[in-house]
């Protein structure tokens, strides 16, 4: 059974760094499928924000700018997203995913972790 | 990028009603969309992928349509498990856009 967990700081200073974790077991992050970040503001909807391969090979959400980083450390079965000048607007609840592909270009996020709340607040 | 328009934003409906939630594309995106159910305090759970494809496990009262900039999910007969919110998702182009979704409430 794939299992994620996302973890990290729950309150992050605007201006700063908002650094999570996503462990991943019951699966090896080396053995394929890509790991990706979605976000949701409390209240409202989902806001997809990127994507890594278990190669290292990311696409990132253009709205996020060059503020967001997506990495994979394989040894550790674990991907991180970094968002950096963080400010009120980026609180939410962050989940970490796996991306099953159907097809060349379809896919869905099939294992979610259970989300982690990050309130930006001085 | 493509926008992707759920409206209404709620619906209410009464258990054991036939019920369909619409999604529409700002422009084609073949048939490179996802249905997701959403609990509150849950992560979502995919229901159809590819437009009208079941996901395995997801009960079979539950279906999708469309293609192109207009997709469908229909409930065949409401169960009180399925009070919750539905979010589409383009997987056609990047950014992979999710609509604002449509909260399914009790009567």
């Amino acid at each position: 059974q794939v299992q994620l967990q996302e973890s990290g700081p729950g309150l992050v200073k605007p201006s700063e760094t908002l650094s999570l974790t996503c462990a991943v077991s019951g699966y090896s992050i080396s053995s394929g499928y890509y790991w990706g970040w979605i976000r949701q503001p409390p209240g409202k909807g989902l806001e997809w924000l990127g994507t890594v391969y278990h190669s290292g090979s990311t696409d990132y959400n253009p709205s996020l700018k060059s503020r967001v980083t997506i990495s994979v450390d394989t040894s550790r079965s674990q991907f991180s997203l970094k968002l950096r000048s963080v400010t009120a607007a980026d609180t939410a609840v962050y989940f970490c995913a796996r991306l099953h592909y159907y097809d060349s270009s379809g896919y869905f996020f099939d294992y979610w972790g259970q989300g982690t709340l990050v309130t930006v607040s001085s | 990028d493509i926008q992707m328009t759920q409206s209404p934003s709620s619906l209410s409906a009464s258990v054991g009603d036939r019920v369909t939630i619409p999604c529409r594309a700002s422009q084609s995106i073949g048939n490179y969309l996802n249905w997701y159910q959403q609990k509150p305090g849950k992560a979502p759970k995919i229901l159809i992928y590819g437009a009208s494809s079941l996901q395995s496990g997801v009960p079979s009262r539950f279906s999708g349509s469309g293609s192109g900039t207009d997709f469908t999910l229909t409930i065949s007969s409401l169960q009180p498990e399925d009070f919750a919110t539905y979010y589409c998702q383009q997987t056609y182009s990047s950014p992979y856009s999710f609509g604002q979704g449509t909260n399914l409430e009790i009567k």
